[in-house]
């Protein structure tokens, strides 16, 4: 069965900090791997990482995904109160199919 | 563009009562997909198409209907109601036929059923 688990559930961070934050997958086909920034309305797009994109960064955001530990992780940086969000990782396998985890919720404290 | 759309914003029904949710993207994407999102659950995927007059089931089809006589409108068609159908739904679009494309989604409705 295929799934992504991410890990932990939710994080509390004062600012400042840097978060790492986990995502694990098991699925047939494997494409590409997503993550996903949900603030209150619809997830936006920050990363995609692919056999051939293993490492992504934007500013204080950074990703790596390990193909052979079937993992992935999201690091911030110098941490700000618009960081808090729920992060979300979701893994392409074959053309259409797109599984999500529950996502991580970072709260970071002024 | 005006992206990915959707309508409407928020929807109270009663159990039983049918309705569609409008989605609409401007970016000519053939892929599109409607996902539901329920605390704990993460995003399930309900139907997708990937091309007008194609759709096809997701993880959790059943109590919805899809169809896409255009490459623009995804409409999902709640057939009859139930309280286990309130959730947010997201529609998603993207190119297809790539494992670099990216997928862009609607701000989402937030169904309540009675």
């Amino acid at each position: 069965e295929d799934k992504v688990v991410q890990s932990p559930l939710s994080l509390v961070v004062h600012e400042g900090d840097t978060v790492t934050l986990n995502c694990s997958y098991e699925v047939t086909n494997f494409r590409s791997l997503l993550w996903y920034k949900q603030e209150k309305k619809a997830p936006t797009f920050l990363f995609m990482l692919t056999s051939s994109g293993i490492e992504k960064k934007s500013g204080r955001l950074s990703s790596i995904l390990d193909k052979k530990e079937l993992s992935s992780i999201l690091n911030i940086t110098a941490t700000q109160t618009g960081d808090s969000a729920i992060y979300l990782c979701a893994v392409r396998s074959g053309a259409n199919n797109l599984f999500f985890g529950t996502g991580t919720r970072l709260t970071v404290i002024p | 563009n005006a992206g990915v759309t959707q309508t409407p914003k928020f929807q109270v029904l009663k159990t039983g009562q049918s309705m569609t949710l409008q989605c609409a993207q401007d970016m000519n994407h053939e892929y599109m997909s409607w996902y539901r999102q329920d605390p704990g659950m993460g995003l399930r995927l309900i139907h997708y198409s990937v091309g007008a007059g194609i759709t096809d089931q997701g993880e959790v089809p059943n109590g919805y209907n899809v169809s896409r006589s255009t490459t623009e409108d995804f409409p999902l068609r709640l057939l009859s109601a139930a309280p286990s159908q309130t959730s947010v739904y997201f529609c998603a679009s993207h190119f297809g036929g790539s494992s670099t494309d990216t997928q862009y989604f609607g701000p989402g409705t937030r169904l309540t059923v009675l």
